[in-house]
């Protein structure tokens, strides 16, 4: 059974500060995402990684796959306030079941 | 237009009622899901059907019955609720199954 860890749960920066959110699973997987949630509201998709290496931007995010070491991260740089929420992986398992892990929550201080 | 819609947003009800969600996609999907995220933010798949099809069924109590009419629709039935059923559900689409999932605004349900 496929299980995703995330650390930190939780996390608290000053603006413009730089930091890693990280995201392992325990088995093999194909696909891996990164959603957003706001307090309240739905989840809103960030990014899907597909293979090894694969790395992908948007804005101050950055999210990126390692299949081998079973590890995607996201990379915040220079944080904004705008981007306080709570962030989730998944990771997808065998009969296209996406495995959620807790969540960590972003909380950007100015 | 909204994508995937969901009502109520909100349900408050007493134990041992039945309920419906409904949910609606106007994105051309074939796949739908229904989720259950917890009072620590925990999203659990419950179940997902693909074109009207059962595919995905979690270990949840019979009393939640999923059903499908056509493939842009997806509601959720719960019988004789319980405390523990509080949380909030997210109906959600994809193309296909593998492919990214878009979900809806969640209804929060409080069972009293």
């Amino acid at each position: 059974e496929l299980k995703v860890e995330q650390n930190p749960l939780f996390l608290s920066m000053q603006e413009g500060k730089n930091y890693t959110i990280y995201c392992n699973y325990s088995t093999t997987s194909d696909r891996l995402y990164w959603y957003r949630q706001d307090p309240g509201k739905s989840l809103e998709s960030l990014f899907v990684l597909l293979s090894n290496g694969a790395v992908k931007q948007e804005g101050r995010l950055m999210a990126s796959l390692d299949t081998k070491a079973r590890l995607s991260t996201l990379h915040i740089t220079a944080a904004v306030h705008d981007l306080s929420a709570t962030y989730f992986c998944a990771a997808m398992e065998y009969g296209n079941k996406l495995v959620f892990g807790a969540g960590t929550i972003l909380r950007v201080k100015s | 237009d909204t994508a995937v819609s969901q009502t109520p947003k909100y349900l408050v009800t007493q134990m041992g009622n039945d309920k419906s969600i409904k949910c609606e996609q106007n994105l051309g999907h074939d796949t739908m899901y229904w989720y259950k995220q917890d009072s620590k933010k925990f999203l659990k798949i419950m179940f997902s059907y693909n074109n009207k099809e059962l595919i995905i069924n979690e270990t949840v109590p019979n009393r939640f019955s999923p059903k499908s009419p056509d493939k842009a629709h997806l509601n959720l039935h719960i019988n004789s609720l319980e405390l523990g059923d509080s949380a909030v559900y997210f109906c959600a689409s994809s193309q296909q199954g593998w492919e990214t999932q878009y979900f809806g605004p969640g209804t929060r349900l409080l069972v009293l």
